[in-house]
């Protein structure tokens, strides 16, 4: 089992869809959590950190649940511009290990 | 403005030479990171250093190593060129120390084919 896990999609959507992501995750050790945003050929951007209490940027919502080892991404009103591949990264702080998920593909369609 | 760079974008190389990637950073940040990303894979850890002459194994380290001289330059070399590390590889950086976040930040990458 891969220590970080996402559903690979793609996610095809029309403007204006939600769409949630979700990425688990198996070492109960983990300390940080994040989710990135990386356009074909370009580097990962961070897009949000991920906190327990759950944190909101403009139409992106994002949530950890340390009882179930998993974090989700929320996008409200897609935009063709949020057409991406989105990674989720946990952190373990103890051995400073850093595992990228294999990301998740979303189309945004007009 | 304060980035992290890499250098070449591009490169073409021949199995069993050696070769070096270069990376800068002009945050001071102390963690340093090395990623290569294949298909399928997503970004795996290649080295990382928390600081000026530290540098530790990450979970693809084998035929690659690292050194830190200084704050900001972390350059991977490839000892012995082979076909299976044709990839694209980020550097990335991050603050580091008690009481900062663990955000890393991405270099541009560097597409090397080995051939």
């Amino acid at each position: 089992r891969k220590e970080v896990e996402q559903d690979p999609g793609p996610f095809n959507v029309p403007e204006g869809a939600t769409v949630a992501f979700n990425c688990t995750y198996s070492n109960s050790a983990s300390q940080s959590f994040f989710w990135y945003r990386q356009d074909c050929r370009k580097e990962p951007k961070l897009l949000m950190s991920v906190y327990s209490s759950g944190n909101e940027d403009g139409r992106f919502t994002a949530q950890l649940n340390r009882a179930s080892q998993y974090i989700s991404l929320l996008i409200r009103d897609s935009k063709l511009s949020d057409s991406a591949t989105y990674l989720c990264v946990v952190i373990f702080r103890g051995g400073f290990k850093t595992i990228f998920g294999a990301g998740t593909r979303l189309f945004v369609k007009a | 403005d304060a980035e992290i760079t890499q250098s070449p974008r591009h490169k073409i190389t021949e199995t069993g030479r050696q070769v070096t990637l270069a990376c800068h950073q002009t945050w001071n940040h102390n963690n340093m990171f090395w990623y290569r990303q294949d298909l399928g894979h997503g970004l795996r850890l290649i080295h990382y250093s928390y600081g000026v002459q530290d540098t530790n194994k990450g979970e693809v380290s084998d035929g690659y190593s690292v050194s830190r001289s200084n704050t900001e330059d972390l350059p991977l070399t490839l000892e012995s060129a082979a076909s299976s590390q044709t990839s694209v590889y980020f550097c990335a950086s991050s603050e580091g120390g008690l009481g900062t976040t663990d955000t890393q930040y991405f270099g541009p990458g560097t597409r090397l084919t080995v051939l």
